[in-house]
């Protein structure tokens, strides 16, 4: 069966530093991995998909994440904080062949000035 | 804007009222999904329908009805619903197993 665990609930950050959100997945198949953001108030955003192709994914806003396999982990980072990036972010791992999206519990980041 | 709208952006209700939730979409895509999101708790799927057929049920209570009379609309009607039921309550729209959804900004729903 599917999951994912995302192994921070709040990261702190001040703004210009690294950014890293760690999740971990477990999958029967080689998996679908996406990140969404969820700002307030508004609803969720995909920030980038991870699909088989390159294990290196980079999305919008300047964030990436690296597929590792054998660690089993899909992390986002980004080398710089922006103010702008305060949000809720969502691990994601899609079943094969189905509608199913598995979320995890997500990572709310802060950033401060 | 996603291009998904969903109305009304707050509801409050009682344990006996009967209420709908709306979304609609202008993307063209193939299926609308309703999630539900609750405090501290990941984001469950509820439905999935695809061409106006329901493809997935997430053993969700039947007190939540779902309907999709074509495919740019999707209702969600609530009856005697409970108060753990309130939560946030978050439409998409994507392509056949499309790995990208569009999500609405979401009903905040409160049942008391």
């Amino acid at each position: 069966a599917q999951s994912v665990t995302q192994l921070d609930s709040h990261v702190s950050v001040s703004e210009g530093t690294p950014v890293l959100l760690r999740c971990n997945y477990s999958s029967s198949y080689s998996p679908s991995l996406f990140w969404y953001v969820q700002h307030p108030n508004k609803g969720l955003q995909l920030l980038l998909k991870y699909t088989s192709a390159a294990t290196l994914v980079k999305g919008i806003n300047g964030f990436e994440a690296e597929f590792k396999k054998s660690e089993t982990s899909f992390h986002l980072t980004k080398p710089s904080a922006h103010m702008s990036d305060a949000a809720e972010f969502l691990c994601v791992v899609r079943r094969d062949s189905s509608y199913k999206l598995i979320f995890g519990s997500g990572t709310r980041l802060l950033v401060r000035p | 804007e996603t291009g998904v709208t969903q109305t009304p952006r707050h509801l409050v209700m009682g344990m006996t009222n009967k209420k709908s939730l709306k979304c609609e979409q202008h993307l063209g895509h193939n299926a609308m999904y309703w999630y539900k999101q609750s405090a501290k708790k990941p984001l469950e799927l509820m439905f999935v329908y695809s061409l106006e057929e329901r493809v997935e049920n997430n053993s969700v209570p039947s007190r939540f009805s779902p309907e999709c009379p074509n495919s740019s609309h999707l209702f969600l009607h609530l009856h005697t619903l409970q108060p753990e039921d309130s939560a946030l309550y978050l439409c998409a729209a994507g392509g056949d197993r499309s790995e990208k959804l569009f999500f609405g900004s979401g009903t905040q729903l409160s049942v008391l």
